[in-house]
């Protein structure tokens, strides 16, 4: 079963517009990560954030994790056409073996 | 060169045949994984292996089976393929310790069954 649940299922935009995407879980975890995806290629990591961290940046993302509400969110600012890809979100469920349990994915569309 | 090859990149079989996905890595790291991706699904484990001697089962292993032939090579068998088997197959690996959570990905195979 998925793990994460990402929403919305699909997100389209404009340029310089910012996109925000969400996921929740069900279990603890020790992190929680995100993957982009651009069509039919392999995933790429983007951000990891561990269960003790709130909010985490990394250029143009930000990442915000509330272990309370087992939900966490992706913010890309001022997208480009570029960051038009799959973004999934992915958890350990608690374990540190190393298994990764991935959501559905968000399909974002930047429109130039 | 890319860290993380699959081969082939594109396969189309026939029913009933057995076929062979292979995985290559020069990353070094001892974790392996197969994957595999349906349209709405996002991605479901089929087998990982976290060293040469270590294989084991993930969500959907029923109808393929893994070969870990060295530390790099993890390949991915079909026994008998079935068109509910056409999906997209991904590899990746990981490295034990402390980063051993990111995973990092092949490009992928589109595998067609007829």
């Amino acid at each position: 079963s998925q793990q994460g649940e990402e929403d919305p299922q699909a997100l389209s935009i404009q340029e310089g517009e910012n996109a925000t995407m969400n996921c929740s879980y069900k279990t603890s975890i020790n992190n929680l990560q995100w993957y982009r995806q651009n069509s039919g290629r392999g995933l790429v990591h983007l951000i990891l954030i561990r269960s003790n961290e709130r909010e985490k940046h990394s250029g143009r993302l930000r990442v915000t994790l509330d272990t309370s509400k087992k939900s966490s969110s992706l913010l890309i600012t001022a997208s480009r056409a570029a960051d038009t890809a799959s973004y999934f979100c992915a958890t350990d469920r608690g374990s540190t073996l190393g298994r990764l349990y991935f959501g559905r994915g968000t399909q974002l569309t930047v429109w130039p | 060169d890319a860290d993380v090859t699959q081969t082939p990149r594109n396969r189309i079989t026939k029913t009933g045949k057995r076929i062979m996905l292979e995985c290559s890595q020069t990353k070094g790291h001892d974790r392996m994984y197969w994957y595999r991706q349906d349209p709405g699904l996002g991605l479901r484990l089929i087998y990982y292996s976290f060293d040469v001697k270590d294989i084991n089962k993930g969500e959907i292993s029923d109808g393929y089976s893994v070969s870990r032939q060295a530390q790099a090579k993890f390949s991915l068998s079909l026994e008998s393929a079935i068109p509910n088997q056409t999906a997209l197959y991904f590899c990746a690996t990981s490295e034990k310790g402390r980063s051993q959570e990111t995973q990092y990905f092949g490009p992928g195979t589109r595998l067609l069954v007829l």
